[in-house]
């Protein structure tokens, strides 16, 4: 049980373009969801927390106009990255946690490379 | 605000070696802590979880014991292969409602045969 799924797993753009990676929770129903960003051989950085049905609360110093977030429902949760830069190059990662679960289970990760 | 401490990588050990990743924490209330597992570009895994004090998390021959007292949570394995090479990441978290969960540095093993 609890598996998290991310489609794509890997995705190159061009700059300017706007990429969307989903979030999935396959086998139970995520009433928070969690946005990460990995750069190399570093922990994660939490991104923003959506709940379903609510606007996402962005983390300090993440430009929310820049990675859209939308939780429209249980078991989706996609993140848009908008006219992306080379900078926006990385490895994000989903995690959704049920109610009262405590633990958060992670999805498989999405690679960005923008050209 | 809480903080989770973990002891510098890498960690290079031969197989069937003991391990010990040190993993200390500062938190409010009484939280629960995690130890998660990332193998090479792949996401997070929960390896195991503890949610009050003394409770003993254990899973796939690892184990970590929630000290109050020392507010740690190192994890342990008695003999490690080459296939638990990855990075391991200590986390505390609230339970109930939603609250982030504060994550280590992470800790990189590599096994050698």
């Amino acid at each position: 049980g609890a598996v998290v799924s991310q489609h794509p797993s890997r995705v190159i753009c061009k700059s300017g373009t706007s990429v969307k990676i989903e979030c999935r929770s396959l086998d139970f129903q995520a009433t928070t969801m969690f946005w990460y960003r990995q750069f190399p051989k570093q922990s994660l950085m939490l991104m923003a927390t959506s709940n379903e049905g609510s606007k996402a609360t962005y983390e300090q110093g993440v430009e929310k106009d820049k990675f859209l977030i939308n939780h429209a429902s249980l078991t989706l949760s996609t993140l848009t990255v908008t006219s992306a830069h080379p900078e926006d190059s990385s490895f994000y990662i989903c995690s959704a946690m049920g109610q009262g679960a405590g633990a958060q289970y992670f999805g498989p990760g999405t690679r960005l490379l923008v050209l | 605000g809480d903080s989770v401490t973990q002891m510098e990588g890498p960690v290079t050990l031969s197989e069937e070696a003991f391990l010990t990743i040190n993993c200390t924490y500062t938190a409010t209330g009484y939280p629960s802590l995690f130890w998660y597992v990332q193998y090479p570009g792949e996401g997070l895994q929960l390896l195991l979880k503890a949610t009050k004090a003394d409770d003993k998390g254990s899973n796939k021959g690892f184990e970590a014991t929630y000290r109050k007292e020392t507010t740690s949570f190192h994890l342990e394995k008695g003999s490690v292969q080459v296939s638990d090479s990855a990075v391991y990441f200590c986390a505390l978290g609230h339970s109930g409602g939603y609250q982030k969960v504060t994550f280590g540095t992470g800790t990189k093993l590599q096994v050698i045969p």
